[in-house]
């Protein structure tokens, strides 16, 4: 079965730091892009990051370039986003997410991590 | 940079059919036909049932269905189930720096 796990979140103060774990299962993870994606309590989905399937590119939504940073072990079979100097806004579920082979989408999900960032 | 725009609900009895709309800009990527849509219930993981504007991924139900007209997608759902409501969002690869936009998602109740 394909599946994605995330890992990592919690309670966290603004300012501080958090490394979120996506343990992948079920297919080839080193031959796929994979992503994440956010949702704040009560919005709608933001797109994060993305990381190509040897790991040698990565990109990240404005609203988090310069703290966040995506990586991954594809001898593990896992994704990684580190999250720096984190803010109140950045409260959300955190999905990973794996993109399609051909085309621009994401055809396989996790359940979500929650992170909440608060005093 | 902004999200899509969806209308916040949509309802519909069952058996009927329903029409969720997507509106962007020129500058969302649309002119790259990447548009795919998501069903989400809360709670749960996010299932992509479209892909490139009007591709249906494998094991989907055939009752879903996608389009685009300039900077305007839509997907729609023939005749509606219970199990269809859901949260439905929108997506397109804009290919600059933030690469992918959602919409702002939109509510769909089975009456």
């Amino acid at each position: 079965e394909v599946q994605l796990v995330e890992s990592g979140g919690g309670l966290v103060q603004p300012g501080g730091s958090l490394r979120l774990s996506c343990a992948a299962s079920g297919f080839t993870f080193s031959s796929r892009a994979m992503s994440w994606v956010r949702q704040a309590p009560g919005k709608g989905l933001e797109w994060v990051s993305l990381i190509s399937s040897s790991g040698d590119s990565a990109h990240h939504a404005d609203s988090v370039t310069g703290r966040f940073t995506i990586s991954r072990d594809n001898s593990k079979s896992a994704l990684f986003l580190q999250l720096n100097s984190l803010r109140v806004e950045d409260t959300a579920v955190y999905y990973c997410a794996r993109e399609v082979v051909v085309g621009r989408a994401f055809d396989i999900w996790g359940q979500g991590t929650m992170v909440t960032v608060s005093s | 940079q902004s999200a899509l725009t969806q209308p916040a609900s949509v309802s519909g009895s069952p058996g009927q059919s329903i029409t969720i709309s997507c509106t962007g800009t020129s500058s969302d990527g649309f002119g790259y036909d990447l548009v795919s849509w998501y069903q989400h219930h809360p709670g749960k993981a996010p299932k992509l049932v479209i892909s490139d504007v009007s591709n249906r991924p494998s094991g989907v139900s055939n009752r879903f269905s996608g389009s685009k007209s300039g900077n305007t997608a839509s997907l729609t759902i023939s005749g509606l189930q219970p199990e269809d409501e859901a949260d439905y969002y929108c997506s397109s690869f804009r290919g600059s720096s933030t690469l992918y936009v959602f919409g702002t998602g939109t509510k769909v109740t089975v009456l």
